[in-house]
């Protein structure tokens, strides 16, 4: 089945650095979406992308659908204490059998030291 | 206002029995899915539904049981046969096929003891 592996598992920077972090599938994916997580609460969206190479940010975050359509990266400038948290890749695969189904990483944990 | 809603926020069940997880979206939204969390663990799929009436298993949905009689609701049983049932649900909801961005809940927790 579809697998997606996101990296690194875990980040520890100063704030004011910027981060980057990436996730790939083993199969081509139709879109990639960014949540973010805050401990006990349910992930809430980031970012969408739906066209391979597309660039999209949202304030000082930055996400990117690979060229191959089988990665996918989120860069976050100038990190925040708020920036804490978990961000996880999700995706969908092409194909009948994907219809719907959507899958995610398994998340990286980020740590901003003020 | 619209959302997703998941209750209970906790819940506390023995080992043996049966338990029914609550989710309810009023976004109107097509396609509802489960997701099972583990302490410093990914989001699992255990079930998803694109239309009222059809589900489909997801990744681990062994122990598991679901229905979608109505399109705004979703509930999850978590059967005797599930293993190790301890973890956060997340019950997450999106428009359809086209709009891909799923919204979630705000999750519960249930502890099997």
């Amino acid at each position: 089945g579809q697998q997606l592996n996101q990296s690194p598992q875990s980040m520890f920077i100063q704030e004011g650095e910027d981060v980057s972090m990436n996730c790939t599938s083993s199969s081509i994916f139709n879109t990639w979406l960014w949540y973010k997580q805050d401990p006990g609460e349910g992930p809430v969206l980031l970012i969408a992308l739906y066209k391979a190479g597309e660039l999209t940010s949202n304030g000082r975050l930055t996400a990117q659908f690979g060229i191959t359509r089988k990665d996918s990266f989120l860069n976050i400038s100038a990190s925040i204490p708020s920036d804490v948290g978990i961000y996880f890749c999700a995706g969908q695969g092409i194909g009948s059998s994907n219809t719907g189904k959507l899958i995610f990483g398994q998340g990286t944990t980020l740590q901003v030291k003020p | 206002d619209g959302g997703i809603t998941q209750s209970p926020k906790y819940l506390f069940r023995k080992e043996g029995q049966n338990v029914t997880l609550s989710c309810e979206q009023n976004l109107n939204h097509d396609a509802m899915y489960w997701y099972r969390q583990d302490p410093g663990q990914g989001l699992r799929l255990i079930y998803y539904s694109q239309i009222v009436n059809d589900f489909q298993k997801g990744d681990i949905a062994e122990g598991y049981s679901v229905s979608r009689e109505k399109k705004e609701s979703f509930p999850l049983t978590v059967t005797s046969a599930q293993k190790n049932p301890t973890a956060f649900y997340l019950c997450a909801s999106r428009r359809g096929d086209v709009e891909m961005e799923a919204f979630f809940g705000q999750g519960t927790r249930l502890t099997v003891v």
